[in-house]
Order: structure tokens, then sequence, then C-alpha cells
């Protein structure tokens, strides 16, 4: 079946522009994840959100990052005045049903801040 | 909260070899480790997991071992091929009200010489 997609693949932007990125879990997946790959580095946990409950935002990294998952399913993660240390993929999984279930990744964001 | 460290950085065999990836956690409520392997521009995808209640899981040339005594867990690759190339990452899930998020080491690039 159809795994995890995100869009753009790439986006460049200039500092201080807003960005969205877009991501599409696979069906009838109740939780996703949010997570950013700085070069170089291991997966840093941004979000999670299950099924109806108030998202986990503990791992944002400052006020200028928002996420939203509307109708439980597609999920957009906004960066507002966007920094060059914004620069990174921008990972998104999702899991079937329990915290526990594996999780399974897109093919994340590559996204680059001049 | 978690800490996971990963050893080596790098690691470069010769085709038919075995290759050892090595991490240590730091919570000792975690009871979930999986292992993921990512290419060039691709997400990281799962290869091999364990939970706390076995020492050790094998698939085919894939194993990992737990110890959950001391707090360490590896990836054994046996028989390596030139496709086995890629970064590898462990992870470690919590337990307790934050058991979805995956903690992750910082990887290790493993090139497979033919």
């Amino acid at each position: 079946g159809a795994g995890v997609s995100q869009s753009p693949s790439n986006k460049v932007t200039e500092k201080g522009k807003d960005v969205e990125l877009r991501c599409d879990p696979i069906s009838g997946h109740t939780a996703l994840y949010w997570y950013r790959q700085s070069l170089g580095q291991g997966l840093e946990f941004l979000i999670y959100f299950q099924g109806n409950s108030a998202p986990d935002k503990s791992g944002l990294p400052s006020d200028r990052f928002s996420a939203e998952r509307t109708g439980g399913s597609v999920s957009t993660l906004t960066i507002q005045r966007t920094q060059q240390e914004d620069s990174a993929v921008y990972l998104c999984a999702s899991s079937r049903l329990r915290a526990t279930d594996t999780q399974y990744f897109g093919p994340g964001t590559r996204l680059t801040v001049l | 909260g978690e800490n996971v460290e990963q050893h080596p950085s790098t690691l470069s065999v010769q085709e038919g070899d075995s290759a050892v990836i090595k991490c240590t956690y730091s919570d000792s409520a975690s009871n979930y480790f999986p292992w993921y392997k990512q290419e060039l521009g691709k997400g990281p995808q799962l290869i091999i997991d364990i939970r706390s209640n076995v020492g050790e899981k094998k698939d085919q040339r894939i194993a990992v071992t737990l110890n959950k005594t001391a707090k360490h867990f590896s990836l054994h690759i046996t028989e390596t091929q030139p496709e086995d190339s890629a970064v590898y990452f462990c992870a470690a899930q919590g337990g307790g009200g934050s058991n979805y998020k995956l903690t992750f080491g910082k990887g290790t690039l493993l090139t497979v010489n033919p």
C-alpha cells in the first residue's frame, strides 16, 4: 500500500519567509510525528499527534514552529520567519494505533534557508 | 530525558565481513528499540526491532541483541553486501507518559566495499 508521503521534496526559501511542509500519513494510521534531521545528526523529535488528543509540542524548538493536523489525517508543519539554522530535512512518520506501534517514515522535505 | 549514544560513527567493511553497531541508552524505563536504515535521499526504514522482554532477535542476515542490565543494544549484520551501505540509526522508546517518543542515536555510516 501507499506509504507516508511528504511535499515538497525540496524547498529553498529566503531568510524571514514563512514555509509550510505537508505530510500525508498512511491511511488508517492514527498517530503522526514530525522529526528534524540536521546534517550529520540523528533525528530530533518535534511534535506528536494522536487521534483527537491534544498534541505533544514539547519538541518544537521555538514559537516560530507550529503544526496542525486536520481531520485526523494530513498534517502541516509551518515555520514562520525562517532562519538559516532551520535548514534541515523534516521527516514525518505515522504509526497505526498505539504509541508503541512501529513508526513508518516519509521521504522527508529538505529545507534550505538562504 | 532519554539519551542514546551510538558507535561507531563510520564503519567500513569488506563485502562478506560482519558489521556491528552498538548503542547505549540512559532511561531504564525504555522498552522498545528499533533500528532504521537510511539510504541517501530517503526516509529511514525500519529493519529490525526488539522489545525489552527478549534478549536477541534475528532476521536472516540481521540480528539485534539487548542487554537491559547494561542498557545497551547492538545491531549485527553478517555476510555484508554493497547494498547494505547506508546510514543506520538506533533508537529507544521510553515507558511512562512519553512512550511514543523515539530518541535516536546520531547514526553510523556503513560502507561495504566490493
